[in-house]
């Protein structure tokens, strides 16, 4: 079993409505958890880190944390073309305290 | 406003040269990390700097050295390359540790034919 796992996609979400991401780890005590957008061809950049569970809201982007059930989602409200890419879920690893990452979901907003 | 600075940008190397990749930092950053990519496989830390002086084996180190030359350089070096070796390679650097947002270099794209 991989130690965090995404769903390889590609996504295909419409203009102006909501795209959920996925990602499940497998770390019981991970306590630290980001999602990266990187575009084709291009470095990643960190978009959202959340640490408790619950829901944390930035713009149009929300992160949502489950740690009882070991999944981490991005919700992306109004999707916009611009928000195609290849988004990264990574985990702060409890034993070298090191980011393990997700293979990523290719995300496609169609106009 | 450079941010992290790679070099080079692409390489192709025959099976068995050494080559160096050089990455560089203007951020006062602490920390200072070498990830390949691979299509299917996310990013995978080969070695890490936690701090100026200290290096550490990531995840898959096997055929790779770093030296963290001071606070600002971080180099990766190839010494006999194998096709296994082909992928793009990422340095980023973070203020503190891991669980600090991480900045990426442009990657390089490497072949090894």
């Amino acid at each position: 079993q991989k130690e965090v796992e995404q769903n390889s996609g590609p996504l295909s979400v419409p203009e102006g409505a909501i795209a959920s991401l996925n990602c499940t780890y497998s770390d019981r005590v991970s306590q630290s958890f980001f999602w990266y957008r990187q575009y084709s061809g291009k470095s990643p950049e960190l978009i959202m880190s959340i640490y408790s569970n619950g829901d944390k809201e930035d713009g149009r982007f929300t992160a949502q944390l489950n740690k009882a059930s070991q999944y981490v989602s991005l919700l992306i409200r109004d999707s916009q073309p611009s928000d195609s890419a290849t988004y990264l879920c990574a985990v702060l690893s409890t034993s070298n305290y090191q980011l393990i990452w997700g293979a990523g979901t290719k995300l496609i907003i169609k106009p | 406003n450079a941010g992290v600075t790679q070099t080079p940008k692409f390489q192709v190397l025959k099976t068995g040269q050494s080559m160096t990749l050089q990455c560089a930092q203007d951020m006062n950053h602490n920390s200072m990390y070498w990830y390949r990519q691979d299509p299917g496989m996310g990013l995978r830390l080969i070695y890490y700097s936690a701090s100026e002086g200290t290096t550490d084996k990531g995840e898959v180190p096997n055929g790779y050295n770093v030296s963290r030359l001071n606070k600002r350089e971080f180099s990766l070096r190839l010494e006999s390359a194998a096709p296994s070796q082909t992928s793009v390679y990422f340095c980023a650097s973070s203020e503190l540790a891991a669980n600090t947002e991480a900045f990426f270099g442009q990657g390089t794209r490497l072949t090894v034919v």
